[in-house]
């Protein structure tokens, strides 16, 4: 059973310009969640989708966007890129996201941005 | 707001030493609990979860026990190897708001 899988790994951009991340979850799984990860912020959450809905947002600006497409898909957007954006970008899926425990959250690799 | 406190790091170790990596968490009502692991260079991994007061979480050798009274979740492994040498955090996923609260995560060294 294949994980989740997120693309590019790597990729380098320049400040002001914009840049979308893609994130494949397991089979099966309808829910998407996105997390960025620095040295001095931790992991924090961005946004979770379900059925091509965003349930949930984090306090992000709104130069952060995202979607999920029909098949489970999700991708991420960053728009006017800063330095501060330079971080790992982490997707997670599980089958219906939500309180119980039970729906684990299994994260891929992640993309690791960086802008100059 | 939900938080979730671990102990600050890096915690270095001889191998087949005891492991203790303390955390806490506040949030109303009763979240679920977990333990996530990160190698190197990967993304994050869980390690364990407990879903209810005095469940205890187990894998791979480490344990956790979910303690309401206080709102604990300390992880443990009785003798450490240098192959869990990785950056470990604490996480509470509560009610309906679809999403993990993280720590800000533990450094482990195991020295051979």
């Amino acid at each position: 059973k294949a994980g989740v899988t997120q693309t590019p790994r790597y990729l380098i951009k320049t400040r002001g310009q914009q840049v979308t991340l893609s994130c494949s979850p397991i089979s099966g799984h309808r829910s998407v969640s996105w997390y960025q990860q620095t040295p001095g912020q931790g992991l924090q959450f961005l946004f979770e989708y379900f059925s091509e809905t965003q349930r949930n947002k984090g306090n992000f600006p709104g130069r952060f966007s995202g979607r999920q497409f029909s098949n489970s898909r999700s991708e991420m957007n960053v728009s006017t890129l800063e330095l501060g954006d330079s971080a790992l970008y982490l997707c997670a899926s599980s089958l219906q996201g939500g309180p119980s425990g039970a729906n684990v959250l299994t994260f891929g690799a992640g993309s690791r941005l960086t802008v100059l | 707001g939900d938080s979730v406190t671990q102990m600050e790091g890096p915690v270095t170790l001889s191998e087949e030493a005891f492991l203790t990596i303390n955390c806490t968490y506040t949030a109303t009502g009763y979240p679920s609990l977990f333990w996530y692991v990160q190698y190197p260079g990967e993304g994050l991994q869980l390690l364990l979860k407990a879903t209810k007061a005095d469940d205890k979480g187990s894998n791979k050798g480490f344990e956790a026990t979910y303690r309401k009274e206080t709102t604990s979740f300390h992880l443990e492994k009785g003798s450490v190897q240098v192959s869990d040498s990785a950056v470990y955090f604490c996480a509470q996923l509560r009610g309906s708001n679809y999403k993990l609260t993280f720590g800000k995560g533990t450094l482990l060294t195991v020295n051979p």
